[in-house]
């Protein structure tokens, strides 16, 4: 089983719906969670992080369940520009290594 | 704005050569990672340095090597290329602080071909 496991997609959704991400984690001592996005071609970048009782910036909520052991990236009226690779990360129990899910791919189409 | 900067975008090598990947960060970060990306396999650690001098193997070490000499350059050795070493690789690099705030940063990639 893989450490982090995400649907690789891709999503293809019409411009300005919803759309929402799941993630799996396997290590119950990770403390910390983010979301990073990766256009193609290019290095991964910081989306948000994930904190226990939910955030939210813009358009974009991240939520942690914790008992279940998921993430999830949410979405809403999505632009063209979202259009990207979406990395969930959880950091290896209490170090600094972080563990990458392989990603899950959205396009956007108008 | 933290800049990692990777001295080469594109590389391509013989099998059997030794070649020399290079990274260096400007924001005084304790943390530096190199990864590689594989289609479908996402982001995995080769090295890590939490300090000049110091180095732990991530989890595919095996073929490459790593030197922090000075805080700012973490370096990637891969001592004699082999053609399964094609690959996309990162650098990173974060600061030692809470795990929470615990964000890496990274280069723009070298895209290596060994042939």
């Amino acid at each position: 089983r893989k450490e982090v496991e995400q649907d690789p997609g891709p999503f293809n959704v019409p411009e300005g719906a919803t759309v929402a991400f799941n993630c799996t984690y396997s290590n119950s001592a990770s403390q910390s969670f983010f979301w990073y996005r990766q256009d193609c071609r290019k290095e991964p970048k910081l989306l948000m992080s994930v904190y226990s009782s939910g955030n939210e910036d813009g358009r974009f909520t991240a939520q942690l369940n914790r008992a279940s052991q998921y993430i999830s990236l949410l979405i809403r009226d999505s632009k063209l520009s979202d259009s990207a690779t979406y990395l969930c990360v959880v950091n290896k129990g209490s170090n600094y290594q972080l563990i990458w899910g392989a990603g899950t791919k959205l396009i956007i189409k108008p | 704005d933290v800049k990692v900067t990777q001295s080469s975008r594109y590389l391509v090598k013989r099998t059997g050569e030794k070649v020399f990947l290079e990274c260096v960060q400007d924001m005084d970060h304790e943390n530096m990672f190199w990864y590689r990306q594989d289609p479908g396999l996402g982001l995995r650690l080769i090295y890590f340095s939490y300090d000049v001098k110091m180095k732990e193997k991530g989890d595919i070490p095996e073929g490459y090597s790593v030197s922090r000499e000075k805080k700012e350059r973490f370096s990637l050795i891969l001592e004699s290329a082999s053609t399964n070493q094609t690959s996309m690789y990162l650098c990173a690099s974060s600061l030692l602080g809470p795990l929470a705030k615990n964000i890496q940063y990274f280069g723009a990639g070298t895209r290596l071909s060994v042939l």
